[in-house]
């Protein structure tokens, strides 16, 4: 049972133009929510997160978009760039669960030159 | 800060092996993590502990796995007897009262 899912195995995205990552969620006690970069042969990194409060948050070039009605979330990245190639797993924690997430399976995002 | 560090690395072993993982978590850090990564069922957590005690284990696969974290700074993840269904790559991570949980680099562990 799937509680953040993320139904896009891939994406292919062409240099300078948007990516848009999307992940949907099944709880509605998910409060926070991560997104986390992974390269090959490395452990996945924070990138940017977003409070159940908020429905944007913004660093740089990425944007994460939370729309709780939808239990739907994003993340674009603009420009893209070719470093911008790996795989993108989407998180949540559970209310006054402070330090346990739950991760979907991640996207694997190709940066074409 | 060396960050989180695993080892091994690399783990090749024959069914029926015992495997042992090793993590030490960022200095500092309360709580630490343990991941298993497949393609089929992504980024599973495992077991969590909190000041070195087991808060939640209910990601553990079977009795075949068990976690001990003896201090602050080093934790296993013990597989015995080892299946080919085990192989993938285990992540440890930790976090220290913030949001962000910090990766090891991660054990590619294949059993044959």
């Amino acid at each position: 049972d799937q509680q953040v899912k993320q139904n896009s195995p891939s994406l292919s995205v062409q240099e300078g133009r948007i990516s848009i990552l999307n992940c949907d969620y099944t709880n509605s006690m998910f409060d926070y929510f991560l997104w986390y970069k992974k390269y090959p042969a490395e452990g996945p990194t924070f990138l940017i997160s977003i409070s159940s409060i908020k429905d944007k948050n913004e660093d740089g070039r990425f944007t994460v978009f939370l729309n709780k009605s939808a239990k739907h979330l994003s993340l674009h990245i603009v420009p893209s760039q070719p470093g911008d190639s790996a795989v993108y797993f989407c998180a949540a924690r559970l209310m006054n669960r402070d330090d346990k997430i739950i991760f979907g399976k991640g996207t694997r995002l190709h940066i074409l030159p | 800060d060396a960050g989180v560090i695993q080892s091994p690395r690399h783990e090749v072993t024959e069914m029926g092996q015992e495997v042992t993982l090793r993590c030490k978590p960022i200095s500092g850090h309360n709580s630490l993590f343990w991941y298993r990564q497949t393609m089929m069922r992504g980024l599973e957590l495992l077991i969590y502990f909190n000041n070195n005690v087991p808060i939640d284990d209910s990601g553990m696969p079977e009795d075949r796995f068990s976690a001990k974290m003896p201090n602050a700074s080093f934790s296993t993840l013990k597989i015995q007897p080892s299946e080919p269904r085990d192989s993938a790559v285990y992540f440890c991570a930790s976090i220290g009262g913030g949001d962000t949980q910090y990766f090891g680099p991660g054990t590619r562990l294949t059993v044959l």
